[in-house]
Order: C-alpha cells, then sequence, then structure tokens
C-alpha cells in the first residue's frame, strides 16, 4: 500500500496569512492526488484533483502542485471559513490511501 | 444537485451485522463508479470499497475483504454496504462517495461528492 505522510499535523494561521501543506507518497503517483477540506462533523469536500486541478466552484485562493512523491496545497490568503482539517489522498493505485490530516487553527 | 445521503447506522454487538444504505440524487446513477469511506471517532479517513458503475466489479480494503459486500440498485438510485462480523475496530462515521470521474467503470480513485455519513457503534 501507498503511505501517505503530510506535515505539519497542525497549523497555528491568522486571517490573510499565505499557508502550505505538504504531502508526502511512499512511492511516485503520477500527480493522482486529491485535497479534501472537512469541518466538524461533515463530510469532506474536495478542493483538488489531479494533483493542480481546481474542483468548480472552489475558491482561487486554494492552489495544489507538485509531482513525483511530494505535493503542497497553498491558501493564499487565509479566510475565516477556512480553519478546518485538510487531508491528501493518493487514488493512483487501489487501496486508496489518505495522509492522516493537518487540522487549521487560527492563531 | 449531487445528494447522496446515508443511513442504517447504529449500534451493534461484536460479531454482528448490520447494512447501510446511501440514497443517490441529482445526478445519473449508472453512470458513477461509488464508494464508501469511513473515519473512525477522532481519527483519519479510511477508503473501504469500490464498486464500478454497472455493479460488476467490486474492491475492498484489507481491512474489510471478506467481511463487507457492497451493491447497488440502479432501480432505486441506491448503494448499500452489507457489513457482517463487526469487531470494535469498526466503529467509525461511514460515508458514501461518488466516483469524481463518471462514464469509466471503475472511475479514477477521487471523491467528488460526499454524503454527510453515518455512525456505527460496535460495542458489547
Amino acid at each position: 500500500d501507498i503511505q501517505m505522510t503530510q506535515s505539519p499535523s497542525t497549523l497555528s494561521a491568522s486571517i490573510g496569512d499565505r499557508v502550505t501543506i505538504t504531502c508526502r507518497a511512499s512511492q511516485s503517483i503520477n500527480r493522482q492526488l486529491a485535497w479534501y477540506q472537512q469541518k466538524p462533523g461533515r463530510g469532506p469536500n474536495i478542493l483538488i484533483y489531479k494533483a493542480s486541478s481546481l474542483e468548480s466552484g472552489v475558491p482561487s485562493r486554494f492552489s495544489g502542485g507538485g509531482s513525483g512523491t511530494e505535493f503542497t496545497l497553498t491558501i493564499s490568503s487565509l479566510q475565516p471559513d477556512d480553519f478546518a482539517t485538510y487531508y491528501c489522498q493518493q487514488y493512483n493505485s487501489s487501496p486508496y490511501t489518505f495522509g492522516q490530516g493537518t487540522k487549521l487553527e487560527i492563531k | 444537485q449531487v445528494q447522496l445521503v446515508e443511513s442504517g447506522g447504529g449500534v451493534v454487538q461484536p460479531g454482528g451485522s448490520l447494512r447501510l444504505s446511501c440514497a443517490a440524487s441529482g445526478f445519473t446513477f449508472s453512470y458513477y463508479a461509488l464508494h464508501w469511506v469511513r473515519q473512525a471517532p477522532g481519527k483519519g479517513l479510511e477508503w473501504v470499497a469500490l464498486i464500478s458503475f454497472d455493479g460488476s466489479n467490486r474492491y475492498y480494503a484489507d481491512s474489510v475483504r471478506g467481511r463487507f459486500t457492497i451493491s447497488r440498485d440502479g432501480s432505486k438510485n441506491i448503494l448499500y454496504l452489507q457489513m457482517n462480523s463487526l469487531g470494535t475496530e469498526d466503529t467509525a462515521v461511514y460515508y458514501c462517495a461518488r466516483d469524481g470521474r463518471g462514464g469509466t467503470l471503475l472511475g479514477s480513485g477521487y471523491f467528488d461528492n460526499w454524503g454527510p455519513g453515518t455512525l456505527i457503534t460496535v460495542s458489547p
């Protein structure tokens, strides 16, 4: 199975900050990577697929990048609605696996 | 708009069985592969099972293979998860999710729409 490792596990930031979350895969995943946002008590919402493609309706302050085994999710200017937990997921091969999550907190 | 609504959750004893349902609407059900994903309390996400858009192919995580069965009813637009031999490690919120790529047998493997989830608690 492909292991996905996110860093940091927790991130404290302020409104307006630019933040980046990193996701590393245990082997190359051919940019078959998605990012999700999850708020307490709710199902996740997709933000990014194919490493850098923005899902329809997702604000443009979210962007994804990377290739091979290292990927990033960047939020260019944090808004109050962005404080949540973020997960990466590889879908290059089954079983599809997730990172452990990054909790984005208000500083 | 796309809607997925899970039901069937509850408390069950170890060794017991439960069947989850996921009612789908707002899209062409037969065009998409579908998945179950679970999340143990306070933990991360774990993919559980995939069924192809026509129901002909099914794939499972090692942790549930042989105990869980995914199925779908195109006449009712419902996705199911039959769970047998439940253990405490199966306690989680179970989400149904639509694959992000329609029109392909197994989809792509990412999830573009999720339900709100249903909680399964396995406890003596």
